[in-house]
């Protein structure tokens, strides 16, 4: 089955405890990205990734980090959470071109305390 | 279920009603057009897209239609059902690879 896998699901942690939020595609996808979800903002994109070792700042990227080390997986890392980083994230893939749709993972719920 | 919605504006309908949700973008520049649909708990489902050189476009049972001239996406749902009801998001690809600016979204409430 086609899918964009998010892990953890959930995830409470402490300000300035360093996490990894996972996201592995096994669609073959070129492009990849990073959004979060705040309520009455929709989503927007933190990060996003071309090809492997190829990554760009999407429109909401301080605080956040990401590496394309495999074409297949695009952890996000938060090296000092803080809690205004408390939100909904997604990670989404999309086929090579200009105009295909992207496939979303189920997204990961952060609470920073 | 999860907390994005709770600041949205909300569409109530009826089973069976045809439902219209819409979305103003802001950028002429934007090309491609997609709506997405979102239950509580999952992540955005493609539903339909649409490209600028198009105004209407069909799907099972969802039309989008789209007027450039006044930067207006509307997604309409016929005999909508209770599965319908989530937020619905429109996005527009602003150029590059699938760079999507999102809308804020709008929930759907369908009544029996």
């Amino acid at each position: 089955e086609a899918q964009v896998t998010q892990n953890p699901r959930y995830l409470i942690t402490v300000t300035g405890k360093k996490l990894t939020v996972t996201c592995s595609q096994n669609m073959n996808h070129e492009y990849m990205s990073w959004y979060r979800q705040d309520p009455g903002l929709g989503l927007r994109q933190i990060y996003y990734s071309m090809n492997v070792e190829v990554t760009d700042k999407g429109d909401v990227p301080e605080g956040y980090k990401v590496s394309r080390k495999e074409k297949r997986n695009f952890p996000l890392i938060l090296e000092s959470p803080s809690p205004n980083q408390t939100s909904l994230y997604f990670c989404a893939s999309s086929d090579k071109g200009k105009d295909t749709e992207a496939f979303f993972g189920q997204g990961t719920r952060l609470t920073v305390v | 279920g999860e907390s994005v919605g709770l600041h949205l504006p909300t569409l109530s309908v009826q089973e069976g009603d045809n439902s219209i949700i819409n979305c103003a973008y802001s950028n002429s520049a934007s090309d491609y057009f997609i709506w997405y649909k979102q239950e509580s708990g999952k992540g955005p489902q493609f539903i339909i897209d649409i490209r600028s050189n198009m105004d209407k476009r069909q799907g099972q049972r969802v039309t989008v239609l789209l007027n450039k001239t006044v930067k207006h996406l509307s997604l309409q749902i016929a005999a909508t059902q209770p599965g319908d009801s989530a937020v619905y998001f429109c996005a527009e690809n602003r150029g590059g690879y699938n760079k999507l600016i999102f809308g804020a979204g709008t929930r759907l409430a369908v009544h029996p």
